[in-house]
């Protein structure tokens, strides 16, 4: 069964600070894997794809298949990305197309 | 292009009371997903359907369904409610075949139990 663990449920860091928000997955094929983020009072979106290997709003993350990781990074948080940020892994492509979601961390970037 | 609609935005119900939430994706996408949010569980995959047919189905009793029309336009349904039912229902649509899989949720329909 695929899994997607964010230890963290919180994370305070400062304006300017560098910024981690870790996951880890547990799936036994290919995976795809997501960053989706939800700011306040706005729905749900992606933030990045690992297949696209892009940069967005300064984010980046890269899968590591040895670690099983898909940590996003950005180097200078700013205080509108405070968020609440979700990993998320799908089987690749065909048609049993799910989204297995881990549980979220919420960013808290302070000025 | 209009979002992902969903309707009602929020509602009140009592156990064993059923409910019908409804989603309008956005122009274009054939499949539509649904998923459960709680603060315990977090987002829960529910189902998804693509023209017209189921294509998946989340760990959920079979209370719980949904269904697509020619149109695209999804429904889902709980009947006997519980109070566990009480969650936000998001729905996500995205193109179906091709594309980058990526979907575009809703605001939700925010259910609570009573």
């Amino acid at each position: 069964a695929q899994r997607v663990t964010q230890p963290e449920k919180l994370l305070s860091v400062f304006k300017g600070a560098p910024v981690e928000l870790k996951c880890n997955y547990s799936y036994s094929g290919s995976p795809e894997l997501f960053w989706y983020v939800q700011y306040s009072r706005q729905r749900l979106q992606l933030l990045l794809r690992h297949i696209s290997r892009e940069s967005i709003k300064g984010f980046t993350a890269d899968l590591n298949k040895g670690e099983t990781s898909f940590h996003l990074k950005k180097p200078f948080a700013q205080e509108e990305d405070s968020a609440m940020y979700y990993c998320a892994l799908s089987d690749s492509g065909g048609s049993n197309y799910k989204l297995t979601f881990g549980k979220g961390t919420l960013l808290t970037v302070n000025p | 292009k209009a979002g992902v609609t969903q309707t009602p935005r929020y509602l009140i119900k009592t156990r064993g009371q059923q409910v019908t939430l409804s989603c309008s994706p956005i122009s274009g996408h054939r499949s539509v997903s649904w998923y459960q949010q709680t603060p315990g569980q977090g987002l829960q995959f529910l189902f998804e359907y693509f023209s017209e047919t189921q294509r998946n189905k989340g760990n959920f009793p079979g209370r719980f369904s949904g269904r697509q029309f020619s149109n695209s336009r999804s429904e889902m349904n709980v009947s006997t409610l519980e109070l566990g039912d009480s969650a936000l229902y998001l729905c996500a649509s995205r193109i179906g075949t091709g594309g980058t899989g990526e979907l575009f949720f809703g605001e939700g329909s925010r259910l609570t139990v009573l």
